[in-house]
């Protein structure tokens, strides 16, 4: 089965940019999403089809999917962007998830 | 607006079953493939299955194949996830969630229904 692979943890100093990679094996050919999960909350959807904003969410986050690496760039870090984050894409029929990177805002 | 509201969760002891369901509303249910979720405490998000809009298709994650079926009432805007033989690894906060077109982004969740298997 198709596995992806997320940094445990990035640090992050407030009004700086976050970067929160993805690493899969040729990734860049396949659909990336992003998922924002704050503690006691769902998920919610940030970033679609690698680049792609849903309605509504800030256009400080940005991604990007190239070669065997997704990326999601969070710019001008608030503590409200302190949260967890899965990349997310499909293979063999079903969602895959990576492992998840717990974002810190210092 | 979206929504989706799952139920059936609780306590079970292993070997046991549970059935869990989402009522989804505020769209039309039968456009959109579905999928539930879950969440083990302090983990990641595991999918563990999927089903097409009509139906005819469902996939399982290897871990709950054999042991979980996952089924939709169009007419009801219902999903179910039939859960048996259930064990401790099973437990968890299990999300309904709705994809936006095949396989495309998972755009809607519900808030969740906690399963814990334990004797």
């Amino acid at each position: 089965s198709y596995e992806v692979t997320q940094p445990f943890s990035v640090s992050v100093a407030l009004g700086q940019t976050a970067t929160i990679t993805c690493e899969g094996n040729d990734i860049g050919s396949k659909d990336v999403q992003w998922y924002q999960q704050k503690p006691g909350q769902a998920p919610v959807l940030v970033i679609y089809r690698g680049s792609m904003r849903p309605a509504g969410v800030s256009g400080r986050f940005s991604g990007s999917n190239s070669g065997n690496t997704a990326t999601l760039t969070i710019s001008r870090v608030g503590a409200g962007d302190e949260a967890d984050y899965y990349c997310q894409l499909w293979d063999t029929n079903m969602a895959v998830f990576g492992g998840g990177t717990k974002l810190t805002v210092l | 607006q979206v929504k989706l509201v799952e139920s059936g969760g609780g306590l079970v002891k292993p070997g046991g079953s549970l059935r869990l369901s989402c009522v989804g509303s505020g769209f039309t249910f039968s456009d959109h493939y579905m999928t539930w979720i879950r969440q083990a405490p302090g983990k990641g998000l595991q999918c563990v299955s999927f089903i097409s809009d009509t139906g005819r298709f469902a996939n399982y994650a290897d871990s709950v194949t054999g042991r979980f079926t996952i089924s939709r009432d169009n007419a009801k805007s219902s999903l179910h996830l039939q859960m048996t033989n259930l064990r401790v690894e099973d437990t968890g906060l299990y999300y309904c969630a709705r994809v936006l077109s095949g396989y495309d982004q998972i755009d809607y969740w519900g808030l969740g229904t906690l399963v814990t298997v334990s004797s």
